[in-house]
């Protein structure tokens, strides 16, 4: 029933390998974001995407590259992982200006 | 730039006691304010919305106020409980088309029974 989901929930990764991110929602929102959550930063956006084969940085980019092949599916690929990059991940959906947000429950990143 | 700060790391209550938390924003448009929640082992989820139209908002309980002047909103509750033990993070909604919100960096609210 959850509208928004990602996986995996947790992932640990070793330095310099590839790691994707992903997220499903099923509210057909046409706008989709990934954030990370860190102590001392709140909520950072890393990239987000207007809709169907649109990707867009956000405030922190670096490191990350996302793809978004369909209205359902959100991916945040980190193609070389660092240990700066342990962190909690999440997706979230909304439509239009102005609008709330639907956020997943989040993945929990360890890269060793 | 467009921003939004949040000083109030940690708040420890007790049932029953009234909960005030503050933010300030800044920016050159005209946003739309937002508190999140965000329970334990949980995403953030919207608790209110405040729009600079009618600046207040509530809900479960919970007020959020907005003062042009100051450019600051703030979060309110009269009695809280220890089911509001929760991170709670104020956020900015831009003008225009970026559809993108900008977030303070979280209260964690801690009520002791």
């Amino acid at each position: 029933e959850a509208a928004v989901t990602q996986s995996p929930r947790n992932k640990v990764a070793v330095t310099g390998g590839k790691v994707t991110l992903s997220c499903n929602q099923t509210n057909n929102h046409n706008n989709m974001y990934w954030y990370r959550q860190d102590t001392g930063h709140g909520l950072r956006l890393i990239h987000y995407s207007y809709g169907a084969g649109s990707t867009e940085k956000g405030d922190i980019p670096d490191g990350y590259k996302a793809s978004r092949p369909s209205q359902e599916n959100f991916s945040l690929i980190l193609e070389l992982a660092t240990p700066s990059q342990t962190s909690v991940y999440f997706c979230a959906s909304g439509e239009g200006n102005y609008a709330e947000q639907f956020f997943g429950p989040g993945t929990r990143l360890t890269v060793l | 730039g467009d921003s939004v700060i949040q000083m109030q790391g940690q708040v420890t209550l007790s049932e029953n006691d009234f909960l005030f938390i503050n933010c300030t924003y800044s920016t050159t448009g005209y946003p739309t304010l937002f508190w999140y929640v965000q329970y334990s082992g949980e995403g953030p989820q919207l608790l209110l919305q405040v729009t600079t139209a009618n600046n207040k908002g509530s809900s479960r309980g919970f007020e959020a106020t907005y003062d042009k002047g100051t450019t600051s909103f703030h979060l309110q509750k009269t009695s809280v409980q220890e089911i509001d033990s929760a991170v709670y993070y104020c956020a900015m909604s831009l003008t225009g088309n970026t559809r993108k919100l900008i977030f303070g960096l979280g209260t964690t609210l801690q009520v002791q029974p």
